[in-house]
């Protein structure tokens, strides 16, 4: 089972500044398959990026994904205050076939 | 547009059972591989289970807590998904979310549906 692990567990920034999390994986991650996800309080989650670097539909090009083989980044170019949220990483594995969540990074917009 | 609504939630005891049910609309539900993630009260996710579409032969695949005490099922002919939950334990709480997945994540989540497991 691929383990992920996401750092910062808290990010605290003001708006118009950069934020950069990381998603590293404890094995590599079966062709990329890593996902984004934002999730404000009392909602579902909402993928972001999937595919390591593809923006879903409808969001905004401030965010983005990199990486390959077990490091990830996930960046916000430009915080907005609305970006206040937990976001979460995810991966497929093929053996055995299932999937996994990192632990969460709490981003808090000042 | 598409919706995702989970029901069945509720408040049961430790070693009961529970079905939850998943009204899908907006997509095409029996082309999509399906999955229950489930979030603990404060917690981060889990994943649950997936059914894949029939027409990828329609398998399943569990996480370990869940093996042998879960089952994902669908109908294609209503758009549904379910999960039957047995033996349940006061770890299942959780909000269960139903999704649709493409391309090996997550698109389309429901809104949720809590299941409580105490005495």
């Amino acid at each position: 089972e691929t383990l992920l692990t996401q750092s910062p567990g808290t990010l605290s920034l003001s708006p118009g500044e950069r934020a950069t999390l990381s998603c590293r994986a404890s094995q590599t991650v079966t062709n990329n398959y890593l996902a984004w996800y934002q999730q404000k309080p009392g909602q579902a989650p909402r993928v972001l990026i999937y595919g390591a670097s593809s923006r879903a539909t409808g969001i905004p090009d401030r965010f983005s994904g990199s990486g390959s083989g077990t490091d990830f980044t996930f960046t916000i170019s430009r915080l907005e205050p609305e970006d206040s949220a937990v976001y979460y990483c995810q991966q497929y594995g093929s053996s055995p076939q299932m999937y996994t969540f990192g632990q969460g990074t709490k981003l808090e917009i000042k | 547009e598409v919706q995702v609504v989970e029901s069945g939630g509720n408040l049961v005891r430790p070693g009961g059972s529970l079905r939850l049910s998943c009204a899908s609309s907006g997509f095409g539900f029996s082309a999509a591989w399906m999955s229950w993630v489930r979030q603990a009260p404060g917690k981060g996710l889990e994943w649950v289970a997936r059914i894949k579409s029939k027409g990828a032969g329609g398998t399943t695949d569990y996480a370990a807590p869940v093996k042998g005490r879960f089952t994902i099922s669908r109908d294609d002919s209503t758009n549904t998904l379910f999960l039957e939950m047995n033996s349940l334990k006061t770890e299942d709480t959780a909000v269960y979310y139903c999704t649709a997945e493409y391309y090996y994540h997550f698109k389309y989540w429901g809104q949720g549906t809590l299941v409580a497991v105490s005495s």
